[in-house]
C-alpha cells in the first residue's frame, strides 16, 4: 500500500520569507512524487514531480521540492513567498511498479494551507 | 487546447433526484479520473478509466454511483438516488499514459460543485 502525509493543515508565512510545505510518502517500492495546487473554486493545477535523477526539482512559479529518499520526504520550497501562492497544495505518490494489470493509481495527500501574509 | 471540461459548474438539486456530471478530457490523453472533494474527506479517488476502460472503481462510494466513458472525448458520472451527502465538488481529470509515460500528471477541470438539499 502507499500513503502520503501533509502534517501540517495550514503553513503561515511573511511575504518575502522563505516557504516549506512539507511531505512523506510510502511505497513498496520507488516513487513518483508530484505536488499540485488548487486555488479557491478551481481545479488542481500541476506545479512539478520528481521521476528520476536529480533530487531537487524545479517547477512552475519558482518552486522546487526536494526528493529525500532516506527520509522518504518530498517537501516543497521557494526561496520568497508571494501573497499570490496563498492556496491549498497537495502532495502526491505513485509507486514505479505497477501491478498485475499494469496499473497503479496516485494517491493524494489531505492537503496544506499555505497563507502569505502581506 | 481548452483544457479538461466539466459541466455543469454547480447544480443544486433535490434529495432523490438524478444527477449527471460530465466531462470532456484534454484530445489525446487515454486515462480518465473521477474525483470527489470535500472538506471532512478530502480529495477521493472515484474511478479511474484507461482506453475508456474502467480500471479502478474501488472508490465508487456506492451502487447508487456509477460512471461511463463511451469514447475517448466524453464521460459521465451519474448519482441516483441523490442524497444531502453526496454535496462536494466532483473533478474530472485526464492524463497520457502508456508508452512508457505512466508517470506523467493529471490535468484537472475546474470541477462540478454539487448541492443536494
Amino acid at each position: 500500500a502507499q500513503s502520503v502525509a501533509q502534517p501540517e493543515d495550514q503553513v503561515n508565512v511573511a511575504e518575502g520569507n522563505p516557504l516549506t510545505v512539507k511531505c512523506t510518502y510510502s511505497v513498496s517500492g520507488n516513487p513518483y512524487l508530484f505536488w499540485y495546487v488548487q486555488y479557491p473554486n478551481r481545479g488542481l493545477q500541476f506545479l512539478l514531480k520528481y521521476i528520476t535523477g536529480d533530487n531537487l526539482v524545479k517547477g512552475s512559479y519558482g518552486f522546487e521540492a526536494e526528493f529525500n529518499k532516506s527520509q522518504t520526504s518530498f517537501h516543497l520550497k521557494k526561496p520568497s513567498a508571494l501573497v499570490s501562492d496563498s492556496a491549498l497544495y497537495f502532495c502526491a505518490v505513485r509507486d514505479r511498479r505497477t501491478n498485475s494489470g499494469g496499473y497503479q493509481k496516485v494517491t493524494f495527500g489531505t492537503g496544506t494551507k499555505l497563507q502569505v501574509i502581506p | 487546447d481548452a483544457g479538461v471540461i466539466q459541466s455543469p459548474r454547480h447544480e443544486v438539486t433535490e434529495m432523490g433526484q438524478e444527477v449527471t456530471l460530465r466531462c470532456k478530457p484534454i484530445s489525446g490523453h487515454n486515462s480518465l479520473f473521477w474525483y470527489r472533494q470535500t472538506m471532512m474527506r478530502g480529495l477521493e479517488l472515484l474511478i479511474y478509466f484507461n482506453n475508456n476502460v474502467p480500471i479502478d472503481d474501488s472508490g465508487m462510494p456506492e451502487d447508487r454511483f456509477s460512471a461511463k466513458m463511451p469514447n475517448a472525448s466524453f464521460s459521465t458520472l451519474k448519482i441516483q438516488p441523490s442524497e444531502p451527502r453526496d454535496s462536494a465538488v466532483y473533478f474530472c481529470a485526464s492524463s497520457y499514459s502508456g508508452g512508457g509515460f505512466s508517470y506523467n500528471e493529471q490535468f484537472f477541470g475546474p470541477g462540478t460543485r454539487l448541492t443536494v438539499l
